[in-house]
């Protein structure tokens, strides 16, 4: 079966940092790029990063770009993002998604999500 | 960064067709992709690329796309179709960006 499984998510107070962990199987995980989104409490989705296959190139968007690192290690069929200077406003459910191999850009496969609460 | 634009919300008679419009200059160069998401579950992909639909999803779902607008119809919708719906695109103004339409509530009276 096909899977993601996000983890790491927390209660953590402005300016904190955390690690999220997302879990790849069912699948060749180094084969595709892979993405994370969030979704803020009662709002709409927000794509948050990328990272190509193999890692080496990384893109952000302009809410998260310098506070937010995306990685992943193939070896072992993971995908990780580093959360530094957190804000309230990045309150979210953080999903995974992996990117399909139809040409066109479109997410075939998402986690269930990970809650990342930032108050103090 | 560009945006896209969606409905807040549309009411569908059960059986009958509905369409959710996504307005944003990025679809000029881009194809859209749609999402469907119910309460408290992750969304699933239901269209991409021009008019194409992942295994699994019915043929009830269609896309297209004229100009800066694209559409997802829902031919004869069901009452398990109730749900919010996202289209998705590259971001016209950066390369390897992506962004989120504002979301459609579809009911299904």
């Amino acid at each position: 079966e096909v899977q993601l499984v996000e983890s790491g998510g927390v209660v953590v107070q402005p300016g904190g940092s955390l690690r999220l962990s997302c879990a790849a199987s069912g699948f060749t995980f180094d084969d595709y790029t892979m993405h994370w989104v969030r979704q803020a409490p009662g709002k709409g989705l927000e794509w948050v990063s990328l990272i190509s296959w193999d890692g080496g190139s990384t893109y952000y968007a302009d809410s998260v770009k310098g506070r937010f690192t995306i990685s992943r290690d193939n070896s072992k069929n993971s995908l990780y993002l580093q959360m530094n200077s957190l804000r309230t406003e990045d309150t979210a459910l953080y999903y995974c998604a992996k990117e399909g191999s139809f040409g066109d850009v479109a997410f075939d496969i998402w986690g269930q999500g990970t809650m990342v609460t930032v108050s103090s | 960064s560009s945006e896209l634009t969606q409905d807040p919300a549309v009411s569908v008679a059960l059986g009958q067709t509905v369409r959710i419009t996504c307005q944003g200059d990025s679809l000029r160069s881009y194809y859209a992709s749609w999402y469907q998401q119910k309460p408290g579950q992750a969304p699933v992909l239901v269209i991409y690329g021009k008019n194409n639909r992942p295994s699994g999803i019915p043929d009830r779902f269609s896309g297209s796309s004229s100009g800066n607008t694209a559409s997802l119809t829902i031919t004869g919708a069901q009452a398990e179709d109730e749900a919010d719906y996202y289209c998705n695109s590259r971001d016209s103004s950066g390369n390897h960006r992506y962004v989120f339409g504002t979301g459609t509530k579809v009911t299904v009276l």
